[in-house]
């Protein structure tokens, strides 16, 4: 059974350019969850997905940044006139249920020139 | 509020030794999960252990086990006979509630704790 599988694994962008970050779950996994690490800092939750819908986005900045995560294919987190403060790593982390242990992707780092 | 505290930024330990990494945290959730994951150098965060709020014994998983003190809500995380594999970075975290409503889904991290193991 593979794992929470992301690409692309490192990306570069110039500032304003579009970022977008794939995560495909683990098999059976309905539940996705994206999060952003700034460097030498935890974890912080952006946004909870399940099959076509937001389900809590609380942790997502208010401009630049959607997430979706279609009845066919990956979880897409975009990225729209990327700064350098969105230099960091995205994790994507995906669970059977709500209620279960969340399994993390190996992370897209971003960098921003 | 959610908050997980790691007060630990760094620690160093001899090989084959036992240690034991601190985590505390607030909730007002009677009801919540707490998760030890393990970052290496090279990225990717490993889940360790788990321990759910209503759970009678503390959660053991091989070298790991997570000392769990409710009334003191701390959530310490023990590693035996450490390796140098085991060098890395720590995070504890906290879901709260069991599922429902989804908005407690989303996992709450502590700063992390560095620990280097010396042969």
């Amino acid at each position: 059974n593979a794992g929470v599988m992301q690409n692309p694994r490192h990306l570069v962008r110039r500032r304003g350019q579009e970022a977008r970050l794939r995560c495909s779950p683990m098999k059976g996994h309905s539940h996705v969850y994206w999060y952003r690490q700034l460097p030498e800092e935890g974890l912080k939750f952006m946004v909870y997905l399940q099959k076509e819908n937001i389900i809590d986005e609380s942790g997502m900045p208010k401009e630049r940044f959607s997430a979706e995560f279609p009845k066919e294919g990956p979880s897409i987190l975009r990225i729209q006139q990327v700064v350098r403060g969105d230099s960091a790593a995205y994790f994507c982390a995906s669970s059977p249920t709500s209620a279960e242990t969340q399994y993390f992707g190996p992370g897209t780092r971003l960098l921003v020139l | 509020a959610q908050k997980i505290t790691q007060t630990q930024p760094g620690m160093f330990v001899q090989e084959k030794e036992a240690v034991t990494l601190d985590c505390t945290y607030d909730t007002s959730d009677p009801s919540y999960g707490l998760f030890w994951y393990k970052q290496p150098s090279s990225g990717e965060m490993i889940f360790l252990i788990y321990q759910g709020s209503y759970d009678q014994q503390n959660a053991t998983e091989g070298r790991y086990s997570l000392n769990f003190q409710k009334a003191r809500k701390s959530a310490n995380l023990v590693i035996s006979a450490s390796q140098l594999g085991d060098s890395a970075m720590y995070f504890c975290a906290m879901r709260e509630g069991p599922g429902p409503p989804s908005s407690a889904s989303k996992i709450i991290f502590g700063s992390g704790t560095r620990l280097s193991i010396r042969p």
